[in-house]
């Protein structure tokens, strides 16, 4: 079992702002660092799959980071909009065993019109 | 494109009754994974398996059963359900690429109470 953390817990933006959220992960054994969007009463579904330290994707107003050496990820969202309201979910992949998704609990993003 | 079909969405059972959680991808991908999702927790692994014939515990296995016949289906059997397995269940499926995987496909979910 990996530890696998995301801070903050949850979080009420309003409409405009740019946030932040952060995914900790061991430094050790990486393969891959997944991050998804999971709206209420659907599925998560991927934002990111990030493999390499120094990794930068984006998506739209959504950005994430990689530092693999220190176990870290940032999602960054810009101008915030209602429609991001999701709770976003960062996952690491370790290079034993079976190729298994570890999840951490979430950051639940609430944006305010 | 179907993705992943996940049934049922609903499903209330009696303490002892056994159940089967159906999942299936047409997408051809070799990977297919089973979770649990409990307040406050992150979505914690039941079983697992990388291919046809091919199954293996994750982080919380006890209670439940795998198996996987072809491709396309991997139901999860609870075999005596408990109120400790009231949850809401995800199937997900992906490429096993054999040293990474590509993104995970989850299905609709299935919430279920055991009174």
């Amino acid at each position: 079992i990996l530890n696998v953390e995301q801070s903050p817990q949850s979080l009420h933006v309003q409409e405009g702002d740019s946030t932040n959220f952060t995914c900790s992960f061991p430094s050790s054994n990486f393969y891959a660092l997944h991050w998804y969007r999971w709206e209420t009463a659907k599925s998560p579904e991927a934002l990111f799959v990030m493999t390499l330290n120094g990794d930068e994707k984006k998506k739209g107003r959504i950005s994430a980071t990689l530092n693999t050496k220190e176990g870290y990820s940032y999602l960054y969202i810009k101008g915030s909009q209602p429609e991001d309201s999701a709770t976003y979910l960062c996952a690491f992949l370790d290079q034993t065993g079976a190729n298994n998704l570890f999840f951490g609990t979430g950051t639940r993003l609430t944006v305010i019109p | 494109n179907a993705g992943v079909t996940q049934t049922p969405k609903f499903q209330v059972l009696k303490t002892g009754q056994s159940m089967t959680l159906q999942c299936a991808q047409d997408m051809n991908h070799e990977y297919m994974s089973w979770y649990r999702q409990d307040p406050g927790m992150g979505l914690r692994l039941i079983h697992y398996s990388v291919g046809a014939g091919i199954t293996d515990q994750g982080e919380v296995p006890n209670g439940y059963n795998v198996s996987r016949s072809t491709t396309e289906d991997f139901p999860l059997r609870l075999l005596s359900a408990a109120p400790s397995q009231t949850s809401v269940y995800f199937c997900a499926s992906s490429y096993w690429q054999g040293v990474t995987n590509t993104e995970a496909f989850f299905g609709q979910g299935t919430r279920l109470t055991v009174v």
